[in-house]
């Protein structure tokens, strides 16, 4: 069955990067679209970026563009955020989703989160 | 951007009644509206897509309704297992992808 496993989670200071990684399995993941989301405690959902099956394209929220990357290795079923400048408000949950086809519908499987704490 | 907009923020239901969750996109999202539950402390799930198709095995208490701007989530009969929040999320027109902001159904 579709599993995805987040993680690189941590407590880093403001200004600092941090990756994230997302291991897929159960699925051809290199057919697949992948996002990952993202909730600030207490808070709802926001969609943080996408990647599409093959990796020629990449989308991001207007509050990460320029300081996030998405990226997709599809020989190790893997997708990763890259995160830089990290701010206060950055500090979420981060799940990592699959896109029901190669590119953007909707979220059927979602990981377990990775939090990120971006504090001094 | 479109904008997803649900009401109430919070309803309070007793176990065996229904729910009724409204969803209300800024704009037309045609039939790319989906909806997920999510429990404390878990990653949010798939419950509905395309306005009323039910994910594989969300059980059949769960419907989905609407069209355009205008959707309903609809929860008859509550179990236990039901109190949650629960999101709805438009596909149409991305980036970005938009969400509610939830609405909480918790135990009367």
């Amino acid at each position: 069955q579709e599993q995805l496993v987040e993680s690189g989670g941590d407590v880093v200071q403001p200004g600092r990067s941090l990756r994230l990684s997302c291991a897929a399995s159960g699925f051809t993941f290199s057919q697949y679209a992948m996002h990952w989301v993202r909730q600030a405690p207490g808070k709802g959902l926001e969609w943080v970026a996408a990647i599409w099956f093959d990796g020629s394209k990449q989308y991001y929220s207007d509050s990460v563009k320029g300081r996030f990357t998405i990226s997709r290795d599809n020989a190790r079923n893997t997708v990763s955020l890259q995160m830089n400048s990290l701010r206060a408000d950055d500090t979420a949950v981060y799940y990592c989703a699959k896109d029901f086809d190669h590119s953007g519908y909707y979220f059927d499987y979602w990981g377990q989160g990775a939090l990120v704490i971006v504090s001094s | 951007e479109i904008v997803m907009t649900q009401s109430p923020a919070t309803l309070s239901v007793s176990p065996g009644e229904r729910a009724t969750l409204s969803c209300r996109a800024s704009q037309s999202v045609s039939s790319n509206l989906a909806w997920y539950q999510q429990k404390p402390g878990q990653a949010p799930r798939l419950l509905i897509y395309g306005i009323s198709t039910r994910a594989t095995g969300v059980p059949a208490r769960f419907s989905g309704s609407g069209s355009g701007t205008e959707f309903t989530l609809t929860i008859t009969s509550l179990q236990s297992e039901d109190f949650a929040v629960y999101y709805c999320q438009q596909y149409n027109k991305w980036p970005p992808w938009t969400f509610g902001q939830g609405t909480k159904v918790e135990i009367k």
